[in-house]
């Protein structure tokens, strides 16, 4: 069974910074593009960034373009998001997402996603 | 970047009765690289639809997606009461993925 376990949200000051990590089990985790979706509470979903299988491919979306950085290790099963520089609108919850084999941007499995408030 | 625009905002309908949601594309979605997600309160989204129109496992036949180019359809034929829910289209032709704003279907 593929399990997508988000940690490391929580309460942040403008400013500072947070690492948000995903554990991965039930797949071979560097078969597959990963990507961080997420979700002010109440609202629709907005990517925010994608790691290729390989680390090679990467992509922010413009709103964390600079301040954010994903990163993956094989070795430890796991997905990060280092967020830097964080604001009032960064606050969501985000989820950990795995895509398919076959279409890297197509999204089949989610974690339940970790909440991020960012408020002095 | 694909822009996805979904509609209505929110259908008012009651069980048994037949939904129909709409997303139009800004520009063509190649390969009918279009899926539809469900998201109920408290839930991580859950993948529907892929290809437009393939249900993806487990996906009861009640739920049928269709259309291509810049349209696209997702049917729930007879509401059950677990279908009450917000649903996202994505498109994932290319970079960067996007998402729809959601449609809610309520209970009337």
């Amino acid at each position: 069974e593929v399990q997508l376990v988000e940690s490391g949200g929580g309460l942040v000051q403008p400013g500072r910074s947070l690492r948000l990590s995903c554990a991965a089990s039930g797949f071979t985790f560097d078969d597959y593009a990963m990507h961080w979706v997420r979700q002010v509470p109440g609202k629709g979903l907005e990517w925010v960034s994608s790691i290729s299988r390989n680390s090679g491919s990467i992509g922010y979306a413009d709103s964390v373009k600079g301040r954010f950085t994903i990163s993956r290790d094989i070795a430890k099963n796991s997905l990060y998001l280092q967020m830097n520089s964080l604001r009032a609108e960064d606050t969501a919850l985000y989820y950990c997402t795995r895509s398919t084999m076959q279409w890297l941007l197509l999204i089949e499995h989610w974690g339940q996603g970790t909440l991020v408030t960012v408020s002095s | 970047e694909i822009v996805l625009t979904q509609s209505p905002g929110t259908l008012s309908l009651s069980p048994a009765e037949r939904a129909t949601l709409s997303c139009r594309a800004s520009q063509s979605v190649n390969s009918r690289s279009l899926a539809w997600y469900q998201q109920k309160p408290g839930q991580a989204p859950r993948v529907l639809i892929y290809g437009a129109s393939s249900r993806a496992t487990g996906i009861p036949d009640r739920f049928s997606g269709s259309g291509s180019g810049t349209d696209f359809t997702l049917t729930i034929s007879r509401l059950e009461p677990e279908d009450f829910a917000v649903y996202y289209c994505q498109q994932y032709d290319s970079s960067p993925l996007t998402f729809g704003g959601g449609t809610k279907v309520e209970i009337k």
